[in-house]
């Protein structure tokens, strides 16, 4: 089954600077890979997502990646603010939806 | 924005008693997901379902598992034995679009199961 990991586990930066968070997946086949947020006692938030056949995604002050062959993608926020600061996981789906471990991220005014 | 719902927001059962959690989703959604999430770890998945059958599910979702559709509107998840290590938030899901892995889904905010 598909598996896919998740780094860093926790990541801090100072508000303005961007942060990045990376995942990897094993199944060539999973072809939609959502990023979601999670904030303390919530479920998660999908905040963007991108499909197999694109390689770049944006949408404000997010922006996802993906690399097919090297079967990677990325979230990377930039202008960071306190706000943003939440646990973020990133899943990819075939025909189940797999997390990866989630990356705490702490933005600090 | 419509949203997904989840109740109750915690609940508490003895180890071996049935426990039934329950969700509304989002109303024009055909698509239904059950998911985990033990304390500090990640979100698994548990089960999707469509069209009133279970069209995936995991290694976790076990015999002691069900879901069910009861009406128009709910969608259950029911655990027929808890065992300890059934304590986890287990969050509800629903998307629009057909396939059952690769559309938006749309998440609750999870109901706590401690069992004691």
């Amino acid at each position: 089954g598909e598996n896919v990991e998740q780094h860093p586990s926790t990541l801090s930066v100072q508000e303005g600077d961007s942060a990045v968070i990376k995942c990897t997946y094993s199944d060539s086949a999973s072809n939609y890979f959502p990023w979601y947020k999670q904030e303390l006692g919530k479920g998660p938030q999908l905040i963007i997502d991108i499909r197999s056949n694109v390689g770049e995604k944006k949408d404000q002050r997010i922006a996802v990646t993906l690399n097919k062959t090297a079967k990677h993608f990325s979230l990377h926020i930039t202008e960071t603010q306190p706000e943003d600061s939440a646990v973020y996981f990133c899943a990819a789906s075939y025909n189940d939806m797999r997390f990866g471990a989630g990356t705490r991220l702490t933005v600090k005014p | 924005e419509p949203e997904v719902t989840q109740t109750p927001s915690h609940q508490v059962t003895q180890m071996g008693q049935e426990v039934i959690l329950r969700c509304v989703p989002i109303s024009n959604h055909l698509y239904f997901y059950w998911y985990r999430q033990i304390l500090g770890q990640k979100v698994e998945f548990l089960v999707s379902f469509y069209n009133n059958e279970i069209s995936e599910k995991s290694e976790i979702f076990d015999d002691q598992f069900s879901v069910e559709r009861p009406d128009g509107s709910n969608f259950t998840l029911k655990i027929r034995s808890t065992k300890l290590e059934d304590s986890a938030m287990y969050f509800c899901a629903s998307s629009a679009l057909g396939g059952f892995g690769n559309q938006p889904q749309h998440f609750g905010d999870g109901t706590r199961l401690s069992i004691l």
